[in-house]
C-alpha cells in the first residue's frame, strides 16, 4: 500500500522569506500527487498536482512542486510568502489504476509565519 | 457553480446516540468519498461511492458506521451509537470521474459527549 511522509510536523518562516516542504511518498509506480492546504476551521484547498508530463509543477497562490522520481519526492515550494499562506498543509497520493482512487494523505505540516 | 456543501457544520451528540451527516456533492460528480480528520489519526479515508454503489468500505471503522447515496448524488454517512472516538471532522469529496481532483467540502465537527 501507498504512503505519505512529511518529515516536518511544524515549519515557521518569516514573511517574505522562501519556504519549501518536504513531502515522500511510497509506490512502485508513478502516482498521482496532491497538495492541499487547510486554513482553520476549514476544508481542503487543492493547491497544485501532478498527474504526469512536466515534473515541475505551478499551483494557485503562488506554489510550485516538483516531482523527483529518484528520491520519491513532491516537494512544496514557494519564494516569498505572506501572512495569509499560515495554515496546514497536506500531501497526498492516490494509488492509480484500482479504480477507486482514495486520497492517502501525510500527516500534515503546520506552517507559521512570522513578521 | 456550488461547491460540495456539508451539514450540519457542527454536531454535538451524547454517547450512544445516532447521527446522520450530509454531504451534497458537486452536480454531476459520479464519485464520491468520505474521509475523518481527528487528532490521533490524521486524515483517513472511510468509503467511495461511485454512483450509488459503494465498491470500497473499507475504511470504516467499525459496523457502527455506514453510508448511503440516492440518485447519484447526495450521500448520507450514518453513525450507530456514537462513542467519544467518533469526535472528529468528517470530510465529504467528490470527483467528476475517477483520477481526477477531489473537491472537498467544509466538513463536519462530531462531537461526542
Amino acid at each position: 500500500a501507498q504512503s505519505v511522509t512529511q518529515p516536518d510536523i511544524h515549519i515557521t518562516v518569516s514573511e517574505g522569506a522562501s519556504l519549501e516542504l518536504r513531502c515522500n511518498y511510497s509506490y512502485g509506480a508513478t502516482p498521482y500527487l496532491f497538495w492541499y492546504v487547510q486554513s482553520p476551521g476549514q476544508g481542503l484547498q487543492l493547491l497544485l498536482k501532478y498527474f504526469s508530463g512536466d515534473t515541475l509543477v505551478q499551483g494557485i497562490k503562488g506554489f510550485e512542486a516538483e516531482f523527483k522520481r529518484s528520491q520519491s519526492s513532491f516537494n512544496l515550494r514557494k519564494p516569498s510568502v505572506h501572512w495569509s499562506d499560515a495554515a496546514e498543509y497536506f500531501c497526498a497520493v492516490v494509488e492509480r489504476g484500482f479504480g477507486n482512487e482514495k486520497l492517502t494523505f501525510g500527516t500534515g505540516t503546520r506552517l507559521t509565519i512570522i513578521p | 457553480g456550488a461547491g460540495v456543501s456539508q451539514s450540519p457544520s457542527n454536531k454535538v451528540t451524547e454517547k450512544g446516540k445516532d447521527v446522520e451527516l450530509r454531504c451534497d456533492p458537486i452536480s454531476g460528480h459520479t464519485a464520491l468519498y468520505w474521509y475523518r480528520q481527528s487528532l490521533g489519526q490524521g486524515l483517513e479515508f472511510l468509503i467511495y461511492f461511485q454512483g450509488n454503489s459503494a465498491p470500497d468500505k473499507s475504511g470504516l471503522p467499525s459496523d457502527r458506521f455506514s453510508a448511503e447515496r440516492t440518485g447519484g448524488s447526495v450521500s448520507t454517512l450514518t453513525i450507530q451509537r456514537t462513542q467519544q472516538e467518533d469526535s472528529a471532522v468528517y470530510l465529504c469529496a467528490s470527483t467528476l470521474r475517477s483520477a481526477d481532483t477531489q473537491y472537498f467540502g467544509p466538513g463536519t465537527r462530531l462531537t461526542v459527549l
